[in-house]
Formats: C-alpha cells, sequence, structure tokens
C-alpha cells in the first residue's frame, strides 16, 4: 500500500521568502504526482501534474520536481506572498484509479 | 477548464435520513470519485466510479452507496445517515490513465 508523507506539518514564514514542502512515497511505480493547494472549507485546486517520466513541473512561481527512484517530491514556491497562507497537498496516483494523499502542509505566509 | 460541480456547499440532515450529495463533471470523463475529508485522518476514497453505470469501493464504503447512470453524473447516496458521517465529502473526476484529477468545492454534511 502507497504510503505518503509530507514534511514539515506546518510552515511559518515572512513575506518573500522562498518555500519548500516535501513529499516522500513508499512505492516508486507510480503514474503520476500531483501537488493540490487547500483553503479552509474549501475543496482542493490542483496546482502541478508530474508524470512518472517527468523530472520537473513549472508554473509561474511554483515548480516542483519528482525523483521517483528515491520516492521524493518537493514543491517549491519563489518569493511567498500571504495569498500563498494554504494547506498543500501532495498525491500520488497509480495504477488502480487511486490517489494516495499526504496529510498536507499548512503555510502561513507572515506579511 | 474542467469544472466538477457539487449541488451543496453546506447540508445539515437529521439521522436516519437518506441523504444524496451529487457532483457533474463537464468534461466526459471517464473516472469519477468521492472522498472523505476529516480532520487528522486526511482523505479517505468512499467510492469510484471508471464508466458508466460501473462502481468500486473505496477504503470505507460502509454506510454508502453510489449511482452514475450518466457519464457527467455520480451520486453519493448515505442510506440512513449517522453523526459520524458528519464531513466535508469531495467530488473529483479525471479522464483516465495518467490524467491528473480534478476536484469540486466540496459539501459540508453535518449529521444532527
Amino acid at each position: 500500500k502507497q504510503e505518503v508523507t509530507q514534511i514539515p506539518a506546518a510552515l511559518s514564514v515572512p513575506e518573500g521568502e522562498n518555500l519548500v514542502l516535501n513529499c516522500s512515497f513508499t512505492d516508486s511505480a507510480i503514474y503520476n504526482l500531483q501537488w493540490f493547494r487547500q483553503d479552509p472549507g474549501k475543496g482542493l485546486t490542483s496546482l502541478l501534474l508530474i508524470q512518472s517520466s517527468q523530472r520537473e513541473q513549472t508554473s509561474g512561481r511554483l515548480n516542483a520536481s519528482l525523483d521517483k527512484s528515491s520516492g521524493r517530491s518537493t514543491l517549491y514556491i519563489a518569493a511567498s506572498q500571504p495569498g500563498d497562507s494554504a494547506t498543500y497537498l501532495c498525491a500520488v496516483g497509480s495504477n488502480d484509479y487511486k490517489l494516495s494523499f499526504g496529510a498536507g502542509t499548512t503555510v502561513t505566509v507572515r506579511a | 477548464d474542467v469544472k466538477v460541480t457539487q449541488s451543496s456547499r453546506y447540508l445539515v440532515k437529521r439521522t436516519g435520513e437518506k441523504v444524496f450529495l451529487e457532483c457533474v463533471q463537464d468534461m466526459d470523463h471517464e473516472n469519477m470519485f468521492w472522498y472523505r475529508q476529516d480532520p487528522g485522518l486526511g482523505l479517505r476514497l468512499i467510492y469510484f466510479s471508471y464508466d458508466v453505470k460501473m462502481k468500486e469501493k473505496g477504503d470505507i464504503p460502509e454506510g454508502y452507496s453510489v449511482s452514475r447512470e450518466k457519464k457527467e453524473r455520480f451520486s453519493l447516496i448515505l442510506e440512513s445517515a449517522s453523526t459520524n458521517q458528519t464531513s466535508m465529502y469531495l467530488c473529483a473526476s479525471r479522464q483516465g490513465g495518467a490524467d491528473g484529477y480534478t476536484f469540486g468545492s466540496g459539501t459540508r454534511l453535518t449529521v444532527v
């Protein structure tokens, strides 16, 4: 069974600092890995999708890397803003239709 | 952009009631999913459907059923609501294979 771990559980940084969020998974036989953002009481918003054959994906200030062999992904958010405050979830897609989620990292960006 | 629409943001139901949660997607996706999210337990898969009229149990199907009569609509049914089914319910869809998931905005269900 795929186990997904996100470290740290919570992070507080001053505005402008770069954010580094870590995700690790136990089974390297993945289809893809997806990063989501969740605001309190809301649904999940997809940020980046990395296919198993890719090493990284970028969108604006966001960059996500994938190292399948070591079972790790990292989400970088450059020049953080207060609007980046949210919970970030890592999810690993496998060949059984299922998505395995980490518990999330709750980010607070202080103005 | 793909849209996944959940019909209700907030619902309050009484114990023993039959509850229907509706989810509609507008991009002809093959696969649809129902999750519930609880503090400390994360997201857990209840049921999923990989095609019309097809359904598979997820990790926590007890107390729930689903219906998928049309490709765009996936309904979650609580046959007899109980207080331990108070939760945030999230619907998702994807085309299939290695496609990414798109989630709806969630339904916060409270059973009293």
